[in-house]
């Protein structure tokens, strides 16, 4: 079965800095990994999604996200925060025949200070 | 742009209450997905359906039953609140994708959320 860790429950940058989050997948066959955004009291918003085209995905808002097979991680970056950057970030994984599931990290909230 | 929508976005029952929430979408998506969501936990697949009148259990169906009668709409069903169901349900959907190495789902566009409390 497949499984993602996500490094770090809460994240805090400065505005203006490097956005770095991280996810690990463990998945036995090729994954599909994708980036969610959550804003406060709203459902999930799809940042970027891996599905074994480009190792380098471009998403909305500024972020990216690069797919390691030898590390088997997919973290998201961002050159610089912004204050509406501050949200709950998730990273799911999905397979092939895995039920076609989606299965989430426990999530990251980043807070982006002045 | 795809639409989900739940049909409440704050509820309170009470324990022992027969609770039901109701999720629509409009792009005619083969499936969709219940989750719950608990801090620290992440979200947590429920039940999900590939078709109309098929469901197949998540990772924490215990408590839950679903309802699909039409292809549009996904029912989530507590047939007996207790405070432990209390949480953010998030509903979704997706098309499903025909690859060379098997069926998959694409993206998963999610729902306002409703977050229920049991007292």
């Amino acid at each position: 079965a497949q499984s993602v860790t996500q490094l770090g429950s809460h994240v805090s940058v400065s505005e203006g800095a490097l956005v770095l989050l991280r996810c690990n997948y463990s998945s036995s066959v090729p994954p599909y990994l994708f980036w969610y955004v959550q804003y406060p009291n709203q459902g999930l918003q799809l940042l970027l999604k891996y599905t074994s085209a480009a190792t380098l995905v471009k998403g909305i808002n500024g972020f990216e996200a690069e797919f390691k097979k030898s590390e088997t991680s997919f973290h998201l970056t961002k050159p610089s925060a912004h204050m509406s950057d501050a949200a709950e970030y998730f990273c799911a994984v999905s397979v092939t025949g895995g039920g076609n599931k989606l299965t989430f990290g426990t999530g990251t909230q980043l807070k982006v200070e002045l | 742009d795809v639409k989900v929508t739940q049909s409440s976005r704050y509820l309170v029952k009470r324990t022992g209450e027969k609770v039901f929430l109701e999720c629509v979408q409009d792009m005619d998506h083969e499936n969709m997905f219940w989750y719950r969501q608990d801090p620290g936990l992440g979200l947590r697949l429920i039940y999900f359906s590939y078709d109309v009148k098929m469901k197949e259990k998540g990772d924490i169906p215990e408590g839950y039953s679903v309802s699909r009668e039409k292809k549009e709409r996904f029912s989530l069903i507590l047939e007996s609140a207790s405070t432990n169901q209390t949480s953010m349900y998030l509903c979704a959907s997706s098309l499903s994708i025909v690859l060379a190495s098997g069926t998959s789902t694409d993206t998963q566009y999610f729902g306002p959320g409703t977050r229920l409390t049991v007292l």
